[in-house]
């Protein structure tokens, strides 16, 4: 069972720098979200997709934020001119419709450093 | 905000059955809760969900009391393996495109001790 998998687990950079992190849902889902958690808090939600959609976006989502999903398949999670504020866990989850219930699997998140 | 309140911390002794509580007292007739757990450095991991009824799967048991306001997980034989931050979130049940977001709160620290 290959479960929702990120790249790169970990990602150090300087400050201004653009970076790009990768998820791949679990095979068949047609739902993928993507969340960012702080040291000591619970995860907050950031967007999330259904297939090719992007049906909704927090307010967290700053312009410097893009996040795509080509083909309803993978996702990528863009940050444009990185502040030491954007360090954090970023964790992707994905989910097959079943109706009224559905449940979220995590993926192992990308740790990102901005020095 | 989280709609759900939980106990900082606990401790429990290894091989014993860990009760986590959690109160969701607006809890609405078609919200479901859900459990997740976070072991340190690693990405939440789903435990159980349910609507009303008790649930029960390999890793735990759900028990929801009866006008919704409070649930409890039970770990039956907690490990060292199951100290981990303990997630309960309430999430509404939704056939639309909105309303899908995990709304988080700060959780249980959950320590097994030797």
């Amino acid at each position: 069972d290959t479960g929702v998998s990120q790249d790169p687990r970990h990602k150090i950079t300087k400050r201004g720098q653009n970076v790009t992190f990768r998820c791949d849902p679990i095979s068949e889902h047609n739902r993928l979200y993507w969340y960012r958690q702080t040291l000591g808090q619970g995860p907050e939600f950031l967007t999330y997709f259904q297939n090719e959609a992007q049906l909704e976006k927090s307010r967290l989502l700053s312009d410097r934020f893009s996040a795509e999903r080509p083909k309803g398949s993978f996702s990528t999670l863009e940050i444009q001119r990185t502040e030491q504020g954007d360090s954090a866990m970023y964790l992707c989850a994905s989910s097959k419709d079943r109706g009224y219930s559905e449940t979220q699997y995590f993926g192992p998140g990308t740790r990102l450093l901005v020095l | 905000d989280a709609k759900t309140t939980q106990p900082p911390s606990m401790d429990c002794a290894e091989g014993r059955a860990a009760n986590l509580p959690c109160n969701h007292s607006t809890i609405s007739g078609n919200e479901y809760v859900y459990w997740y757990r976070q072991i340190h450095s690693q990405g939440p991991q789903y435990i159980i969900h349910g609507l009303k009824n008790n649930e029960t799967n390999e890793m735990a048991s759900l028990i929801i009391t009866e006008d919704r306001k409070s649930s409890t997980l039970i770990l039956p034989h907690a490990t060292l393996r199951d100290t981990a931050v303990y997630y309960c979130i309430v999430r509404v049940a939704t056939r639309g495109g909105n309303n899908r977001k995990l709304i988080w709160g700060l959780g249980t620290s959950l320590a097994v001790n030797p």
